[in-house]
């Protein structure tokens, strides 16, 4: 079982390059997100989608696009890169649009550095 | 603004101590999920909690969820290498919404040989 796959697993970009970091899902999970981690600071949820054609944005949205033209694709599009955006990002998935008794399902992250 | 804190940040323990970790909130939680993380990986969940008071426990790890639902705790006996890891609480604060799951900082656990 595949479960969430992300690529690259690691990506170095200079300041002002644009790039799409690929998420995709094989559960047929109604749900599906993208957090950043960072030191200190927990998971915070850069934008979720609720279902194919739906989208919206969560606690740090700026500098990042998504979309979901698909139910198992999620890609997140980083417009032009900042070094504030220096981070690990992780897609999730869960099978249900309510978070109740529903579990995320993390892939195993992208590692990203901008200078 | 919902926020979880986590305590203790950092954790250090000899093989065979027993800790505990804590995950606190002034708000309340209509379900809250532990997941532990090992370095280059994503989380991976360990158990949710529903009930005000429930304990769950899953072999030498025991979860509790306070009574009023703005807390919980995860209790490691005899504390083993393989349970080094981030230890991440989270909480979904309504039972039917799009509601999006907030996360702790997180308890970093390494157990000594």
């Amino acid at each position: 079982n595949a479960g969430v796959t992300q690529t690259p697993k690691f990506q170095v970009l200079k300041t002002g390059q644009s790039m799409t970091l690929q998420c995709a899902q094989d559960m047929n999970h109604e749900y599906m997100s993208w957090y950043r981690q960072d030191p200190g600071m927990g998971l915070r949820l850069i934008h979720y989608s609720v279902g194919a054609g739906i989208t919206d944005q969560g606690e740090v949205p700026n500098g990042y696009n998504v979309s979901r033209s698909t139910t198992e694709d999620f890609p997140l599009r980083l417009l032009s890169a900042a070094p504030s955006q220096t981070s690990v990002y992780f897609c999730a998935s869960r099978r249900t649009a309510s978070s109740y008794n529903s579990p995320l399902h993390f892939g195993n992250g992208t590692r990203l550095t901008v200078t | 603004t919902q926020l979880l804190e986590q305590s203790p940040q950092f954790l250090s323990i000899q093989e065979g101590e027993n800790l505990t970790v804590y995950c606190n909130s002034s708000s309340v939680f209509s379900s809250l999920q532990w997941y532990r993380q090992e370095p280059g990986e994503g989380p991976v969940l360990l158990v949710t909690v529903v009930t005000g008071g429930e304990v769950k426990k899953l072999k030498r790890l025991t979860f509790q969820f306070g009574d009023a639902r703005k807390d919980s705790s995860l209790h490691i006996t005899a504390a083993q290498p393989g349970d080094t890891g981030l230890y991440l609480c989270a909480g979904s604060a309504l039972k039917t919404s799009y509601d999006k799951v907030i996360f702790g900082p997180g308890t970093s656990l390494s157990v000594i040989p």
